[in-house]
């Protein structure tokens, strides 16, 4: 069966304190891993696909990279508006559905 | 400006009070899925369809249904909703081949069954 889990559930940062969040997932076949940034009461917005692993993208602050079990979201040098809940999922390998992890809530502090 | 609607954004109803959101994207998208976020389960697939006419199950379908009558519009459907749908749901649609670009997630609906 696909799982996604997310780690930490929650983390606090200090701005300009960088960290990395923590997907690791299993999966049949991965077609694609994917990192969304949710803030409250909205939709989730997406930031990354990866496909394969050795595989890295770059926004602004926020860096992800894939293993063959696990992906890390690394924030660099966070800020205040960084602060969100950022969601993992991976596509099914029948290509019809994203298996979300729980989310990682992020709180940046000045 | 690309993007899918969902309408309403909050609803209040009564058990057993039929009821629709509505979800539309304006991108040409080909797929379409509802999905229901819970604290602590996080967000699940309800129903979805690869294109018009062809709508299938996802995780957690009981109690909902969906038609894709048009390329645009997706409503999902609660014939006699209950409680345990009150949640905060979410359409997204995608270019079938998926790509680089994700799903696109609508606003949200905050449901509530009392």
């Amino acid at each position: 069966e696909d799982q996604v889990t997310q780690s930490p559930e929650a983390l606090r940062l200090q701005e300009g304190e960088s960290s990395s969040l923590n997907c690791s997932y299993t999966v049949s076949g991965l077609r694609g891993l994917f990192w969304y940034r949710q803030d409250p009461g909205k939709g989730p917005e997406f930031l990354f696909t990866l496909y394969s692993a050795g595989e890295e993208k770059e926004k602004e602050r926020l860096k992800a990279t894939l293993t063959k079990k696990e992906s890390f979201l690394h924030i660099t040098a966070p800020k205040p508006e960084d602060s969100a809940t950022y969601l993992c999922a991976v596509q099914d390998q029948a290509g019809t559905a994203l298996i979300f992890g729980k989310g990682t809530t992020l709180s940046v502090s000045s | 400006e690309a993007q899918v609607t969902q309408n309403p954004r909050y609803l209040i109803t009564v058990t057993g009070k039929k009821l629709t959101v509505t979800c539309s994207q304006n991108m040409n998208h080909e797929y379409m899925s509802w999905y229901r976020q819970d604290p602590g389960l996080g967000l699940r697939q309800i129903y979805y369809s690869m294109n018009v006419e062809v709508t299938d199950k996802g995780d957690v379908p009981e109690g909902y249904k969906v038609s894709r009558k048009e390329k645009r519009n997706f409503p999902l459907i609660l014939e006699s909703p209950s409680p345990n749908q009150t949640s905060l749901y979410f359409c997204a649609s995608s270019l079938a081949g998926q790509g680089n670009y994700g799903y696109t997630f609508g606003s949200g609906t905050r449901l509530t069954v009392v």
